[in-house]
């Protein structure tokens, strides 16, 4: 079966410690994304990546960082210097083209103690 | 800027219709889309509009009109299973990212 998977679905952490949350898809789509979601913010973009190799900050990138060393896989590092790392993340993929929607994982939620 | 703006919450009876509106400013525009979201899960995809017009799905239905910068979701029949948080994000000018409103938190009463 395609699809995304977000591992575990839920973490906790101590503050001041990094963690990385693991997105992996076998769709092969091209643009990945990490969100962030807290209650009545919506979606907030942290990073994307349109191909290997690359990727661009999103809206609230501070404290985070990502990678993409295969088209499957973005993970993304919530870091120590991340003022409120506690909230709901949610990774997507999509073709490439504008008329494809954004798939999404089941979410992690980050619970930092 | 940009902006979306979409109503906080809808309340709604089953078997009723109700319909959920979404305008937007942004920069550009290259598609507008609708998710589903129940609570403590992903998104779902509803719809897509480009173009001006009525898109149907079943019990779904989404609008668009561009030069007024709206559109609205349309739910018919509705099923308890239909209470849920509406996402409305347009894809703006760069094609690259979504642009998301702040959701429609629907609640469907026996």
């Amino acid at each position: 079966d395609g699809g995304i998977t977000q591992s575990p679905k839920y973490l906790f952490r101590k503050e001041g410690q990094n963690v990385t949350l693991s997105c992996e898809q076998n769709l092969n789509h091209d643009a990945m994304y990490w969100y962030r979601q807290d209650p009545g913010q919506g979606l907030r973009l942290i990073y994307y990546s349109q191909i290997v190799n690359d990727f661009q900050k999103g809206d609230i990138a501070e404290g985070y960082s990502v990678s993409r060393e295969k088209k499957e896989s973005f993970p993304l590092t919530v870091t120590s210097a991340q003022k409120n790392p506690t909230a709901f993340y949610l990774c997507a993929s999509t073709l490439a083209g504008g008329n494809n929607e954004q798939f999404f994982g089941p979410g992690t939620r980050l619970t930092v103690l | 800027g940009q902006n979306i703006d979409q109503p906080t919450e809808m309340t709604a009876t089953e078997g009723a219709i109700v319909q959920i509106n979404c305008t937007y400013q942004t920069s550009g525009f290259n598609g507008l889309f609708w998710y589903q979201q129940h609570a403590g899960e992903a998104p779902t995809f509803l719809s897509y509009n480009v173009l001006d017009g009525l898109e149907e799905k079943g019990r779904f239905s989404s609008f668009l009109s561009r030069s007024k910068g709206y559109s609205y979701l349309l739910l018919k029949e509705l099923q308890m299973k239909d209470s849920a948080s509406y996402l409305c994000a347009v894809r703006g000018g760069n094609n690259r990212k979504l642009i998301w409103g702040l959701g429609t938190s629907l609640a469907v009463n026996p």
